[in-house]
């Protein structure tokens, strides 16, 4: 049962530079999340996702952007990195979402350094 | 600026009971409070859940007042296992809704 897994577990690029962090899970789960926690600003929402091909926004989207070809997959996109995204970034997914709340499932994190 | 606040940590002894609330003052009026526990290099993990008055579970126990601007999470006779940093989560209406994590409380068990 892989459940819910992130790559890559950690990521090392330079400013501008073009940066895809991806997330899978394996219980077809319809909401997936992206958020980013960094200290003094504890976890907070990047994007998030209804279903395929359903996005919207979070607390702090700005410079990032995701797409949802697929219901297992989240990938998200810095198109140009910069300092300020040196981050650990977080997926979950649910079964349901902002319509019901339900228990979120964390994947493990992707420790990202932006030089 | 309606906001979700926490006691940024506590300190306990093995064997009591950790108290911990979350103040969250224009939830959203139909939605849950979720409470999260983190160990350091991992992703939060759900601990309890609920939407009013007192839900119990094998590991804490949730309370929220009838005004539900606040919740409070129990953890009975806590152990060295049970240091960690715990989060509640809800949606804040003037936040559009949108799920909104605490700032986090970091509890250290002592023996």
């Amino acid at each position: 049962d892989a459940g819910i897994t992130q790559s890559p577990r950690y990521k090392i690029t330079e400013t501008g530079r073009q940066v895809t962090l991806m997330c899978h899970q394996t219980w077809s789960h319809s909401y997936m999340f992206w958020y980013r926690q960094d200290l003094g600003h504890g976890l907070r929402l990047i994007y998030y996702s209804a279903a395929a091909d359903i996005t919207d926004k979070g607390e702090v989207p700005d410079g990032y952007v995701v797409s949802r070809s697929k219901t297992e997959n989240f990938p998200l996109t810095l198109e140009s990195a910069t300092r300020s995204q040196t981050s650990v970034y977080f997926c979950a997914s649910s079964e349901l979402g902002q319509g019901v709340q339900e228990t979120q499932y964390f994947g493990p994190g992707t420790r990202l350094l932006v030089l | 600026l309606a906001k979700t606040t926490q006691p940024i940590s506590m300190d306990s002894y093995e064997g009591q009971e950790v108290n911990i609330t979350c103040s969250h003052n224009n939830i959203a009026t139909n939605d849950y409070i979720t409470w999260y526990q983190q160990f350091p290099s991992q992703g939060p993990r759900f601990i309890i859940q609920g939407y009013k008055t007192k839900v119990t579970n094998e590991v804490a126990s949730l309370f929220i007042p009838a005004d539900r601007k606040s919740s409070t999470l129990s953890l009975p006779r806590v152990s060295l296992s049970d240091t960690a940093v715990y989060y509640c989560l809800v949606k804040i209406k003037a936040a559009g809704n949108k799920l909104t994590f605490g700032g986090g409380t970091r509890v250290l068990v002592k023996p």
